[in-house]
């Protein structure tokens, strides 16, 4: 596709339950990055794949939270055990390259409330 | 670790007014430097960028100059439209984190009155 497309769109989850957000990058982009925004914030980083290695999960808030991107292409954020914290926008970024005045261009987001 | 301050708005202007927004940083690195627009239901769209020094961003009417020595990157618009009504979010990335990861700011709402 033209751009970085995520889906779904919007999630509701009640506490507990298991949600699993899907990122299709741009094609050939081997960077992907997720980000979560909170309301009224700027997006916070949490974890950065180059192809299928995801080499920085710093920014994953707990152990609930995991990320994959097996064939290097497509990405899966799952949250396990949803929380009300867990209430944001995540947003997937991909870029071409690693580098630091790379673009990364953004999809939509799934907005995400954990009832 | 590296941070990135917006000033608090919302910022409410007229038409054809002067726009400044303001955005200071601190980095470990050499950082590069975005702002990036969010228009109401879309998502992040980059504006404008500049990797070193004294660069000038500039991008439909929007300017913003990379400053060492102030270890700023203030966006400014001469005269700003009802259509530039938005959340304006300054950006860095560091290559000491090795990831090129973005650190933003919380994000400036404009909005622009006829």
């Amino acid at each position: 596709g033209a751009g970085v497309s995520q889906s779904p769109r919007y999630k509701v989850a009640k506490r507990g339950q298991d949600v699993a957000l899907r990122c299709d990058p741009i094609s050939g982009h081997v960077s992907l990055f997720w980000y979560q925004q909170a309301l009224g914030q700027g997006p916070e980083f949490l974890t950065y794949f180059q192809n299928e290695a995801q080499l920085d999960k710093s920014g994953l808030p707990s152990d609930r939270f995991f990320a994959e991107r097996p064939e290097g292409s497509v990405s899966t954020l799952k949250i396990q055990r949803t929380q009300q914290e867990d209430s944001a926008v995540y947003l997937c970024a991909s870029s071409s390259s690693g580098t630091a005045g790379n673009i990364q261009y953004f999809g939509a987001g799934t907005r995400l409330s954990v009832l | 670790g590296d941070s990135v301050t917006q000033m608090e708005g919302p910022v409410t202007l007229s038409e054809e007014a002067f726009l400044t927004i303001n955005c200071t940083y601190t980095a470990t690195g050499y950082p590069s430097l975005f702002w990036y627009v969010q228009y109401p239901g879309e998502g992040l769209q980059l504006l404008l960028k500049a990797t070193k020094a004294d660069d000038k961003g500039s991008n439909k009417g929007f300017e913003a100059t990379y400053r060492k020595e102030t270890t700023s990157f203030h966006l400014e618009k001469g005269s700003v439209q009802v259509s530039d009504s938005a959340v304006y979010f300054c950006a860095l990335s560091d290559p000491v984190s090795g990831t090129y990861k973005y650190i933003f700011g919380t994000g400036t709402r404009l909005k622009v009155l006829a």
